[in-house]
């Protein structure tokens, strides 16, 4: 159980086109969900909380024009990176967290590698 | 502010030896949650075990137990038998809203 995925697991794309990121919960509920970003060989930063029916909440300094977050249902999550650039290439993770059984748990997806040329 | 602190970057351990990855925090909250999640070369994150501060209790899972010490916060992590599919890196994250890592702990298991 408390299985997480993500779609695509690996993406490249042109500067300039924006590309959606998507995470589900695939066996459970999740009201909340968070997106991550991940440089090589370096710790998880947080860029936003996504809460299902509102509006995400977005760490400082990471930009919510240009990372669009919606949480549609209790089980995906979306992540859309606008007018991608090369800096924006990087390695982007989601969790979940459980609305039942263990609640303070984050089950995380197997993480999204996106490349802008 | 919450912060979590991994001391060291890098670990090794030959096969089936026993292995501690160290970790501390700092909260001036009394009730909380502590984990340790695993990151091998596929990047996927995998809960190894999780902690409640109100339970004195060790957790355990299999080869992996904790060592949680409230008074000094610390929250270290025991491998025992260590196998080559442990390596990877250790994170230990501490839990609020959202979860506060630590910079990770890279551990090679030496055949």
């Amino acid at each position: 159980g408390a299985v997480v995925s993500q779609h695509p697991s690996w993406v490249i794309c042109k500067s300039g086109t924006s590309v959606k990121i998507e995470c589900r919960s695939l066996d459970f509920q999740a009201t909340t969900m968070f997106w991550y970003r991940q440089f090589p060989k370096q710790s998880l930063m947080l860029m936003a909380t996504s809460n299902e029916g509102s509006k995400a909440t977005y760490e400082q300094g990471v930009e919510k024009d240009k990372f669009l977050i919606n949480h549609a249902s209790l089980t995906l999550s979306t992540l859309t990176v606008t007018s991608a650039h090369p800096e924006d290439s990087s390695f982007y993770i989601c969790s979940a967290r459980a609305d039942r059984g263990f609640a303070d748990t984050q089950y995380f997806g197997p993480g999204t590698r996106l490349t802008v040329l | 502010a919450q912060t979590v602190t991994q001391s060291q970057p890098e670990m090794s351990v030959q096969e089936a030896e026993t292995v501690t990855l160290s970790c501390t925090y700092d909260t001036s909250e009394s009730d909380y949650y502590l984990f340790w999640y695993k990151q091998p070369p596929s990047r996927q994150m995998i809960l190894v075990i999780r902690q409640e501060a109100y339970k004195q209790q060790n957790a355990t899972e299999n080869r992996f137990s904790v060592n949680f010490q409230k008074a000094a916060k610390s929250f270290s992590l025991k491998i025992s038998d260590s196998q080559l599919g442990d390596a990877a890196m250790y994170f230990c994250a501490y839990r609020n809203t959202p979860l506060v890592f630590g910079k990770g702990t890279r551990l090679s298991v030496i055949a």
